[in-house]
């Protein structure tokens, strides 16, 4: 079944650049049915959407950090990328790939989530 | 874009049943069917429970129900379990300038 694996440094320094991969495995990225997604939680808070993509490169973000985050994909290796800039301490989170079917506005598979810690 | 409001705990023994609130506003979800719930046990991912408002994925317990009026949607679930402890967050499309937002959580706890 598809599966969706987050990668990427687990200790980034302030006010560098946090950037983080996740690989789809046992389905195609490239589905027209789905949009692929980034949603991040802080240790002991809620949940917050980043931001999502299409397989044509098409994003749409989150209007609280639109100025940092770069959303990518790259179809050949089946894979989505985040990149968001300039983080602070408030950008430590356990960071979540997720696939959301289009029009349905729900996060139907995730993956296991990955801690991002900013600090010096 | 605030975070949708959500009682921060809610209890219940087992066999009852228990109903979280989630309440938006009339940007959120009271303009869009498009509520979503999430399940989520301690160190793991969210698991989607409950999609566009009353819908639920396969292999979900019908256990778990959702509905919305107005601008506040719900999620019961009946015949609590122990293994039904967990936190649970509630999601809305909230049109095109904002997209997504989540809850703040609810602790469920099986006394």
């Amino acid at each position: 079944q598809l599966q969706l694996q987050e990668s990427g440094p687990g200790l980034v320094k302030p006010s560098e650049t946090l950037s983080l991969t996740c690989t789809v495995s046992g389905g195609s990225i490239s589905s027209s049915s789905y949009y692929w997604g980034w949603i991040r939680q802080p240790p002991g808070k809620g949940l917050e959407w980043i931001g999502s993509i299409y397989y044509s490169g098409s994003t749409y973000y989150n209007p609280s950090l639109k100025s940092r985050v770069t959303i990518s994909v790259d179809t050949s290796k089946n894979q989505f990328s985040l990149k968001l800039s300039s983080v602070t301490a408030a950008d430590t989170a356990v960071y979540y790939c997720a696939r959301h079917p289009r029009g349905a506005a729900a996060f139907d598979i995730w993956g296991q989530g990955t801690m991002v810690t900013v600090s010096s | 874009q605030s975070a949708l409001t959500q009682p921060a705990s809610v209890s219940g023994s087992p066999g009852q049943s228990i109903t979280i609130s989630c309440t938006g506003t009339s940007s959120d979800v009271g303009s869009y069917n498009l509520v979503s719930w999430y399940q989520q046990h301690p160190g793991k991912a969210p698991k989607l429970m409950i999609y566009e408002v009353s819908k639920r994925p396969s292999g979900v317990s019908n256990r778990f129900s959702g509905s919305k009026s107005g601008n506040t949607a719900s999620l019961t679930i009946s015949g609590l379990q122990a293994e039904d402890e967990a936190d649970y967050y509630c999601c809305s499309y909230a049109g095109s300038s904002t997209d997504y937002v989540f809850g703040t959580g609810t602790k469920v706890t099986v006394l």
